[in-house]
């Protein structure tokens, strides 16, 4: 089966800090990855997906950057961090073989809940 | 773009009534899917619907994928203390990409009173 992982799962930065949030995701091969933002416990806001090793796509001009050095792992990026760049962060996957999971159906991460100060 | 348009915003009842809430879209979909988020956690996947028409079920939970591939509801029926949460429906249009790129609703925030 497959799970997602997310760390760290609380992060308080200062003012101007970098940031590094990683995703790492087992039991499936070159999955379609995606980084989400949600302020205040409502909406989902994408940020960055990708579908392959080194190949990220930005939904929203921002103070953030994306990676991904490997198939599996996601890097969600800051070299500094704004006010409002706090917030809850979410990684996701999806599959990309037309096998028994869809490529329509994403599977998300327990999030990480990060403040800046 | 598309958007979902999901109500109600909030609901309170007690426990043990029933819950409904829907989703609709300003175009058609090919995918809903349903999501809930407990709080400081990540969604989690309570059903998918991939056929217009389609009904389906997971325990106490109904989801539907209705007929004009414009909308879907969920309904919860016996609720209990634990189906507090907040419920997303989320959503790919016709112009769906390669990436499974998802439209979501704002949520609805459950409340179960015991």
């Amino acid at each position: 089966s497959q799970t997602i992982h997310q760390w760290p799962a609380t992060l308080v930065q200062p003012v101007g800090s970098p940031l590094s949030l990683e995703c790492t995701v087992e039991g499936t091969s070159n999955p379609n990855l995606y980084w989400y933002r949600q302020a205040a416990g409502r909406g989902l806001q994408l940020l960055f997906y990708s579908v392959g090793i080194g190949q990220i796509s930005s939904e929203v001009p921002q103070n953030l950057s994306a990676s991904r050095p490997q198939d599996r792992q996601f890097i969600l990026s800051s070299k500094k961090l704004l006010l409002s760049d706090s917030g809850f962060y979410l990684c996701a996957w999806s599959a990309t073989d037309r096998g028994l999971l869809r490529t329509d159906t994403q599977y998300f991460g327990p999030g990480t809940r990060l403040t800046v100060l | 773009g598309q958007q979902l348009n999901q109500s109600p915003q909030s609901m309170f009842i007690q426990e043990g009534e029933d819950v409904s809430m829907n989703c609709t879209s300003s175009s058609i979909f090919n995918t809903w899917l349903w999501y809930k988020q407990d709080p400081g956690e990540g969604p989690v996947l309570l059903i998918a619907l991939y056929k217009a028409g389609e009904l389906t079920s997971n325990g106490r939970l109904t989801a539907q994928f209705g007929i004009t591939r414009k909308d879907s509801f969920l309904n919860i029926s016996a609720s209990i203390p634990s189906d507090v949460g907040i419920y997303f429906c989320a959503g790919q249009g016709l112009r769906g990409t390669s990436y499974g790129k998802l439209t979501f609703g704002q949520g609805t925030i459950l409340t179960v009173h015991p």
